[in-house]
């Protein structure tokens, strides 16, 4: 079966330092992964995606995520926090056989001044 | 403006009230969703469309009814609104070109409460 796992609904940070936001996947073929984010009153934006390429992705905004097929995660880090930051990020993965898209419970980041 | 559209974007209504939700896009694309947002439940897809005359069921489509009015638009009903559909409802789209990597684009969201 496929699965997405956020593992923390809330990550508080202060502004300037790093940020890390985790995913697990579990997957029976080779998935697509997305983060994508969420600015209150907004829609989903879509912040970086790995696609079998690079298994480092970067992003908008000095976001990154690296895929890693043994530890099945797609981790989501950004260096240096910034007040903007703060929305709900959601993981995603596409299963392509299936065409079936599978959404993490979301985490919500926190960016204190 | 936005290139997926969708209206209203806040309503309140009573139970046993018909609503429909719609949205539109400007991208071209042949593939169009809703889905449903509560927290802490990330989004669950309610039904799906690949175009004019194909309609598909998505995890949870009970008490919900669409229509694809044309390759742009795609609305969503609500026959008779209960308390628990008190949500926030995103359209989204995608094409041929974004199929192969599943990558959505998504409107601003239209948030319903019934009360």
């Amino acid at each position: 079966a496929q699965s997405v796992t956020q593992l923390d609904s809330h990550v508080s940070v202060s502004e300037g330092t790093p940020v890390l936001l985790r995913c697990n996947y579990s997957s029976s073929y080779s998935p697509s992964l997305f983060w994508y984010v969420q600015h209150p009153n907004k829609g989903l934006q879509l912040l970086l995606k790995y696609t079998s390429a690079a298994t480092l992705v970067k992003g908008i905004n000095g976001f990154e995520a690296e895929f890693k097929k043994s530890e099945t995660s797609f981790h989501l880090t950004k260096p240096s926090a910034h007040m903007s930051d703060a929305a709900e990020y959601f993981c995603v993965v596409f299963i392509t056989g299936g065409f079936k898209t599978i959404f993490g419970a979301g985490t919500r980041l926190f960016v204190k001044a | 403006d936005a290139d997926v559209t969708q209206t209203p974007r806040n309503r309140i209504t009573k139970t046993g009230k018909r609503i429909m939700l719609e949205c539109s896009q400007t991208k071209g694309h042949d593939r169009m969703y809703w889905y449903r947002q509560d927290p802490g439940l990330g989004l669950q897809l309610i039904y799906y469309s690949f175009d004019v005359k194909d309609i598909n069921k998505g995890e949870i489509s009970d008490g919900y009814s669409v229509s694809r009015q044309a390759q742009a638009k795609f609305s969503l009903s609500l026959e008779s609104a209960i308390p628990n559909q008190t949500a926030l409802y995103f359209c989204a789209t995608s094409d041929l070109t974004s199929l192969g990597t599943g990558e959505l684009f998504f409107g601003e969201g239209s948030r319903l409460t019934v009360l």
